[in-house]
């Protein structure tokens, strides 16, 4: 089955500091593999997405995530950290499932991101 | 373009009523899927609609049902509430297949008491 671990409840940085935040998968079938940002009181907004193309995929807002199979990793970068950035950040896969609801996302616990001015 | 809309924001329910939350998809998808947010989790899925089908489920008891119009807007419909369904219900609509990117809406905020 198809899960995802966040390494991290809560990570902090200073502003202009590297962000790195944590994600490992399990899944038996090539995965699809999304970063979600989700700031106060919001839905999910979308940062990136894997579907076997790149390894290295860059979204928005700077960030960038790279796939490693061999370490069944998706680590989420940012070399700059904004005061902006501060919110919860999930990570996900999907695809691969033996159930007709191929395109559920199974979500990672979360890693809060805060910001030091 | 409208992205997903969701609708109430907030709800307060006591333990045993039954609750209705509302969906509008994104212009021209076809597929929704609903997520339930506890505090302090990530979304866990609930079902999944696409054309007016239900298009497979997570763990979720029965009690916790859907519906999706011809406008592929959907309906989210919980029985019997308990303390444990406080949560934020999340819905997100899409064109469907694993590859294809689920918008979020911005949620409904469900206090059962």
């Amino acid at each position: 089955a198809q899960s995802v671990t966040q390494l991290g409840s809560h990570v902090s940085v200073s502003e202009g500091a590297l962000v790195l935040l944590r994600c490992n998968y399990s899944s038996s079938v090539p995965p699809y593999l999304f970063w979600y940002v989700q700031y106060p009181n919001q839905g999910l907004q979308l940062l990136l997405k894997y579907t076997s193309a790149a390894t290295l995929v860059k979204g928005i807002n700077g960030f960038e995530a790279e796939f490693k199979k061999s370490e069944t990793s998706f680590h989420l970068t940012k070399p700059s950290a904004h005061m902006s950035d501060a919110a919860e950040y999930f990570c996900a896969v999907s695809g691969g499932f033996s159930d007709s609801s191929a395109s559920k996302i199974i979500f990672g616990s979360g890693t809060r991101l805060s910001i030091r001015p | 373009e409208t992205g997903v809309t969701q609708s109430p924001t907030h709800l307060i329910k006591t333990r045993g009523q039954q609750v209705t939350l509302r969906c509008s998809s994104q212009s021209g998808h076809n597929t929704v899927s609903w997520y339930q947010q506890a505090l302090g989790q990530g979304p866990q899925f609930i079902f999944q609609y696409y054309r007016e089908e239900e298009n497979g489920r997570g763990n979720f008891p029965p009690r916790f049902s859907g519906l999706q119009f011809p406008n592929y807007s959907s309906e989210l419909n919980v029985n019997a509430l308990e303390l444990d369904d406080s949560a934020l219900y999340l819905c997100a609509s899409s064109l469907g297949g694993v590859k294809e990117t689920q918008y979020f809406g911005p949620g409904t905020r469900l206090l059962v008491l």
